[in-house]
């Protein structure tokens, strides 16, 4: 167990609609990072956040947004969602404000758009 | 800049003989270097990290990997594989003052009984 929860597990809805996916980062860990994954494009990282502010963004779609609140966890706000959209979202967390710790990774939440 | 390259999307090995999963890395700081293992619809497990201390790294489940400098490689070897070993392995690199972790496409390792 990674000490970082992401709900909900699994996700199904339909194309046009918005989703929100949550993380708990691990106890004292302000960093939040979320990466999706897909079949076609690999490991893609999207935002990260330290401490309540936007730090990187990565190839994150206009249609998508994130933020992280003052307890820490964060939330990524999927919207307009498309097919391809459909991916597993990863979201990990580490204690620094940048690299060269481990990331400390969630079991993802499973994005079903029909 | 930083990048990775996994040398082998997939691997195939029997039981009982050795695991070795390459890595390549290029990075313009003093890298740190981790592997990862992602079995089926779950996370991102950590199986060890490289961070300047010791070139050969130990990690979890019998695993180890070797820094090499002048080869930029970074390649996870097992001595003797195990059914529970079957599942995706990614290598990651990233350095101290930026963000970016940088992974890997992936090497999907399958174990033969």
């Amino acid at each position: 167990d990674s000490g970082v929860t992401q709900t909900p597990k699994h996700l199904i809805t339909a194309t046009g609609q918005r989703v929100t996916l949550r993380c708990s980062p691990r106890s004292g860990d302000l960093s939040v990072y979320w990466y999706q994954q897909s079949l076609d494009q690999g490991l893609q990282f999207l935002i990260q956040y330290y401490n309540g502010e936007e730090r990187a963004k990565g190839n994150i779609l206009e249609r998508f947004s994130a933020q992280q609140f003052p307890d820490l966890h964060s939330e990524l706000n999927l919207s307009s969602l498309e097919l391809g959209d459909s991916a597993l979202y990863f979201c990990a967390s580490s204690p620094r404000r940048q690299g060269a710790g481990e990331l400390f990774f969630g079991e993802g939440s499973r994005l079903t758009v029909l | 800049a930083q990048s990775v390259t996994q040398l082998d999307s997939h691997v195939s090995v029997s039981e009982g003989t050795p695991v070795l999963l390459r890595c390549n890395y290029s990075s313009s700081y003093s890298p740190s270097l981790f592997w990862y293992v992602q079995h089926p619809n779950k996370g991102l497990q950590l199986l060890l990290k490289y961070t300047s201390a010791a070139t050969l790294v130990k990690g979890i489940n019998g695993f180890e990997a070797e820094f090499k400098k002048s080869e930029t490689s970074f390649h996870l070897t097992k001595p003797s594989a195990h059914m529970s070993d079957a599942a995706e392995y990614f290598c990651v690199v990233t350095a101290s003052g930026t963000y970016k972790y940088i992974f890997g496409t992936g090497t999907r390792l399958k174990v033969l009984a």
